[in-house]
């Protein structure tokens, strides 16, 4: 069975820190992997991922995969309160371009003034 | 630019009760999918269509759900009878796939809360 899990479940820490997000996965068919962030309401796309070794990078967020040793994971450099989220890795298992999307359960992060 | 709209919002409902919920995707998305969220499973996926057809519904629950695409611009997803153990966040997203080129970015709605009483 396809399984997408990710690390720390929840975690607090304090404006300026950074933060690692991890995921692993176990897939039959990996297509690509994606970071989304959920705040109170409906998920919205961080980075898609496709190639080990290639870093994304957004701002304060940056990712990078390792299909080799099967993760990813999220940093979030000098932390600010509106990085307070659940920040949710999938995995595109599907060879057949159809966009199916498996979920992890999700990190929930918390920063504190 | 409008967004994914789903409907309603919020629906609160007893046991045995019949519930639908509603869904525009993106104009221009050739894919739909229904997402269930609880705090226990977190995001699951329940199916999804491509230009209008199901494509896998290996994640609907029972024989208790179902879903219809009648066209490009609108989806229902279907509990009858509904049972407490339904109640979650039922997410609905879209996604234009291409042949050969998929970014795997899904937009969603901003989900229909189910309480089942």
């Amino acid at each position: 069975e396809d399984k997408v899990v990710q690390s720390p479940l929840s975690l607090v820490v304090h404006e300026g820190d950074t933060v690692t997000l991890n995921c692993s996965y176990e897939v039959t068919n990996f297509r690509s992997l994606l970071w989304y962030k959920q705040e109170k309401k409906a998920p919205t796309f961080l980075f898609m991922l496709t190639s080990s070794g290639i870093e994304k990078k957004s701002g304060r967020l940056s990712s990078i995969l390792d299909k080799k040793e099967l993760f990813s994971i999220l940093n979030i450099t000098a932390t600010q309160t509106g990085d307070s989220a659940v920040y949710l890795c999938a995995v595109n298992v599907t060879p057949s371009n159809t966009g199916k999307l498996i979920f992890g359960q999700g990190t929930t992060l918390q920063v504190k003034p | 630019d409008a967004g994914v709209i789903q409907s309603p919002r919020h629906e609160v409902t007893e046991m045995g009760q019949e519930v639908t919920l509603r869904c525009k995707p993106i104009s221009g998305h050739n894919s739909l999918f229904w997402y269930r969220q609880t705090m226990m499973r977190g995001l699951e996926l329940l199916i999804y269509f491509n230009n209008n057809v199901p494509i896998d519904d290996s994640g609907m629950p029972e024989d208790r759900f179902s879903a219809k695409m009648p066209n490009a611009s609108f989806s229902t997803l279907k509990i009858q009878p509904s049972e407490p153990r339904d109640s979650a966040v039922y997410f609905c997203a879209s996604s234009l796939i291409l042949t050969g080129q998929n970014t795997g970015e899904l937009f969603f709605g901003e989900g229909s809360r189910l309480t089942v009483l």
